[in-house]
């Protein structure tokens, strides 16, 4: 079973802070995605990866598998950033089936 | 493109009550995701459906939560009896593939349990 830890648990930014979200994980995986949660929300899909660095708008997710390690950044933060960002990792678990194991989640609160 | 469709939204019963939500992914997507998502918590996997059969159900409480989904298309979870503790948001998410697909998911079906 992979066991994804994110850090910081909960994080206050000010608006237009650069921000940067970990999260590290403790098997081989074939992908990883960050999600977003608002408050009382669905959860959105943010990017899904499994090597390299995508970019969309303010927001930059970076893999290093060797390292066993992603993280999500996003540039001159928002008010509107604010909401809970969740790491997943899709692990091979055998059979030919795959597992989705989660982080349990930051919560970024950015400050006008 | 239409998303992942849930319904109900809401739903208030009583112990003992049962309920059963209802999921349809996007069209195509193989793979249908039930998460249980407790308040301040992350997502807890429930039953992973691959098609219409069933690839992971380990954390699925199979004395009072069922979940089908017949012909591989939508799905259905289901409580009986419900209790106190199943008070929570139940999401469904769907992907193309299992391996390393996207995930969509739905609003979720809010549950209370009196």
């Amino acid at each position: 079973k992979n066991e994804v830890e994110q850090s910081p648990q909960n994080l206050t930014a000010q608006e237009g802070e650069f921000i940067t979200i970990n999260c590290s994980y403790s098997v081989g995986i074939s992908a990883l995605h960050w999600l977003q949660q608002h408050p009382g929300g669905g959860i959105v899909s943010l990017f899904m990866l499994s090597s390299g660095k995508k970019k969309h708008g303010r927001l930059i997710a970076t893999i290093n598998i060797q390292e066993k390690h992603s993280s999500l950044h996003i540039t001159a933060s928002h008010p509107r950033d604010s909401a809970v960002y969740i790491c997943a990792v899709t692990t091979f678990s055998g059979a030919g089936s795959y597992q989705l194991t989660f982080g349990k989640g930051t919560k970024l609160s950015v400050i006008p | 493109e239409a998303g992942v469709a849930q319904s109900p939204r809401y739903k208030i019963i009583e112990k003992r009550q049962s309920v059963a939500f209802w999921c349809n992914p996007i069209s195509g997507h193989a793979t249908l995701y039930w998460y249980q998502q407790i308040l301040g918590q992350g997502p807890k996997l429930l039953i992973q459906f691959q098609n219409n059969g069933v690839v992971d159900d380990s954390q699925l409480p199979k004395d009072r939560f069922s979940a089908e989904r017949l012909k591989g298309v939508d799905s259905t979870l289901k409580i009986q009896p419900a209790k106190l503790e199943d008070s929570a948001v139940y999401l469904c998410a769907s992907s193309f593939g299992a391996w390393a697909g996207e995930l969509f998911f739905g609003e979720g079906s809010r549950l209370t349990v009196l």
